[in-house]
Order: C-alpha cells, then sequence, then structure tokens
C-alpha cells in the first residue's frame, strides 16, 4: 500500500513562471492536506479539501495560490507567478474521513526553489 | 485559537543518554496532541498521539510523552538516544472540531558519540 506520493520532490522555477505540486494520497483516503514550511520554521497550515471540494482555505495566501482536488486524479497546488519569497518546502497529507481529526500521513514533500 | 510552544529549538545529547523535548501548547478547548518527526528531506512520520485515556502515551522507536492538563505540556522523552534519532521533532495540536495541525517551531535533536 504506497503512502501519500507527491511530485516533483524539487521543483525549480524563474520568477513569474507558474508551480504545479501534485499529491496522490494514500488509498481509501479521500481528505487532502497542504502544509508549508519555509526555511527554519515548522509546517503552517494552508488547505483542507474533500474530493472536489475546499473544506478550509484558511491558510491559503489570498492571491497567486490555489488548490484542487477533482473527483479523479491527485490533489493541486497551484502558485501562479512565483517569487522567491514562495521558495519553501510544501507537505501533502491525507486520511480517511473517520479519522481526519486524529492525525495523519504526510507525503515526502516537493522542495519549490524560485530562482 | 491553539498554539504550541517548543523552548528548545536545538538539543545536543550524548548517545545512550535520556533526553527530554518540551512541548506547551494553549487552547481554550480539549485538544489531540502529536510529536511527529522529520529526518533530513523527507517528510513528517508520526512519532505517537494523544487522543484521550491514559496521559502516558508510548510510540515507536522507544519514544514516549506524558500529557499534562494543568501544564498544558506534552513532553517527549526517550530513555536512552541512538545516532539515529538525530532528527527534527515537531509538536503539533488539533481541536476535535477542526482537522487542521498546528505545529511548533521544530527541536532539532543532534546525537553524537
Amino acid at each position: 500500500n504506497a503512502g501519500v506520493m507527491q511530485n516533483p520532490r524539487h521543483l525549480v522555477r524563474r520568477r513569474g513562471q507558474e508551480a504545479r505540486l501534485r499529491c496522490s494520497p494514500m488509498k481509501g483516503h479521500s481528505h487532502v492536506y497542504w502544509y508549508r514550511q519555509l526555511p527554519e520554521e515548522g509546517l503552517k497550515f494552508m488547505v483542507y479539501l474533500q474530493k472536489e471540494n475546499i473544506i478550509d482555505e484558511s491558510g491559503m495566501p489570498k492571491e497567486r495560490f490555489s488548490a484542487e482536488f477533482p473527483k479523479e486524479g491527485p490533489s493541486i497546488l497551484r502558485i501562479q507567478q512565483v517569487v522567491r519569497g514562495d521558495s519553501a518546502a510544501y507537505f501533502c497529507a491525507s486520511s480517511p474521513p473517520s479519522t481526519a481529526n486524529y492525525g495523519y500521513t504526510f507525503g515526502s514533500g516537493t522542495r519549490l526553489t524560485v530562482v | 485559537a491553539q498554539s504550541v510552544t517548543q523552548l528548545d529549538s536545538q538539543v545536543p545529547v550524548f548517545e545512550e543518554a535520556p533526553v527530554e523535548l518540551r512541548c506547551n501548547y494553549s487552547s481554550s478547548v480539549s485538544v489531540y496532541l502529536f510529536w511527529y518527526v522529520q529526518y533530513p528531506n523527507q517528510g513528517l512520520q508520526l512519532l505517537l498521539k494523544y487522543l484521550s485515556g491514559s496521559t502516558l502515551v508510548k510510540g515507536i522507536n522507544g519514544f514516549e510523552a506524558e500529557f499534562n492538563k494543568s501544564q498544558t505540556s506534552f513532553h517527549l522523552r526517550k530513555p536512552s538516544v541512538h545516532i539515529s534519532d538525530t532528527a527534527e521533532y515537531f509538536c503539533a495540536v488539533s481541536t476535535g472540531t477542526a482537522s487542521k495541525l498546528t505545529f511548533g517551531t521544530g527541536t532539532r535533536l543532534q546525537v553524537t558519540l
């Protein structure tokens, strides 16, 4: 049973380009969470999604960032017109609906570098 | 809103010595508490969690933590550390009505010979 799969592991973008980060949850998990880890900091919650629904996006920056979790396929975190301050590790986690409050499984992350 | 404080940013310790990583939280409602470990360039792995019941929680790799409601603490302990325990450790909290985790800033455990 594969864990939470994130790709790419490393992503380099020039300022102004778009970054697309993908997350495939564990089999049977219908809840996905995205977190961002800035250098020397802990993880900060960004968004919580269920299939075709955004449940909580209180941690998402108001501009340039969006997330989706379609009926089919992985969850996508999209960052438009990236800036140097977007350089960070982005982690996805997933859980089944019944244990959403009880901790979840993280992927290995995507490390975004904006040059 | 809840918050998590990990007072020690770095903890150096010799191999086979005991270690305690401190975590304090604040919340106006009941909480669930977690410790995660992050090895270099990897994701977070759940070490242990407190949901309810016994305040002493045992996790993987010989770690344990004790929930102390009066002191709002959830310190992580291991009686004898190994070189392979060198990693970043994060304490996190969630409430029963929210699925998002609030993380502390992490404690880097550095184990040396």
